[in-house]
């Protein structure tokens, strides 16, 4: 059925580095992707929304040249931690709207625990 | 202005006992409601969304546009629905996004 693969489950960086979170849409196309970030006990908030073949949609208050969205196929969609810091370290969750006619769900991809030292 | 409230952050009930995770929205109109349910060390998942009406794992969910609703319920707790529940309407029809709530855990005691 319908998944979404997200990848890497867990990474740890350097401060100043960058980190590339990926995010596939498997079986189906996915011209929206949205990410996600949860805070230590808060809920998912929103970050940006990706377009395929446009550039992203991000929420107020998130860095655009902090995080790097790109989407450049209807089945992979990137996110990128530019220059990380250690209050970037979070848990980053993508997800994709299945298309109209299967459901209007979206499936989350497993997370990636993002840890920066 | 927050746009859907899970008034309890944790929710402790003993095996066998019913349970309700509140959830209030307030959109106009008839959002699309959903719960979604993350297990320990698992990936966000869908549990129920209002439109269908169905029950799963013995959950069910009625939406109250009176008092704009859509609280979570099940009559008999069990040890594995210990989890995190996240309640969340769908923003900008179909293909819109997800807003959840600030989510509440819920562990069941033996």
């Amino acid at each position: 059925g319908a998944v979404v693969s997200q990848h890497p489950s867990r990474v740890i960086c350097k401060s100043g580095t960058s980190v590339k979170i990926e995010c596939r849409s498997l079986d189906f196309q996915a011209t929206t992707m949205f990410w996600y970030r949860q805070f230590p006990k808060k809920s998912l908030m929103l970050m940006a929304t990706s377009n395929e073949g446009s550039k992203a949609t991000y929420e107020q208050g998130v860095e655009k040249d902090k995080f790097l969205i790109n989407h450049a196929s209807l089945t992979l969609s990137t996110l990128t931690v530019t220059s990380a810091h250690p209050e970037d370290s979070s848990f980053y969750i993508c997800s994709a709207p299945l298309p109209l006619q299967l459901n209007t769900e979206a499936f989350f991809g497993q997370g990636t625990r993002l840890t920066v030292v | 202005a927050q746009r859907v409230t899970q008034p309890e952050k944790l929710l402790s009930v003993f095996k066998g006992a019913p349970v309700e995770l509140k959830c209030n929205y307030s959109y106009s109109g008839s959002p699309e409601l959903f719960w979604y349910v993350q297990y320990s060390r698992q990936r966000l998942q869908l549990l129920l969304r209002h439109i269908s009406r169905e029950s799963i794992k013995g959950f069910t969910a009625d939406l109250n546009k009176g008092e704009t609703s859509f609280h979570l319920k099940k009559p008999f707790a069990q040890e594995e629905d210990s989890a995190m529940y996240y309640c969340a309407p769908l923003e900008g029809g179909s293909q819109g996004n997800l807003i959840f709530g600030k989510g509440t855990k819920l562990s069941v005691k033996p």
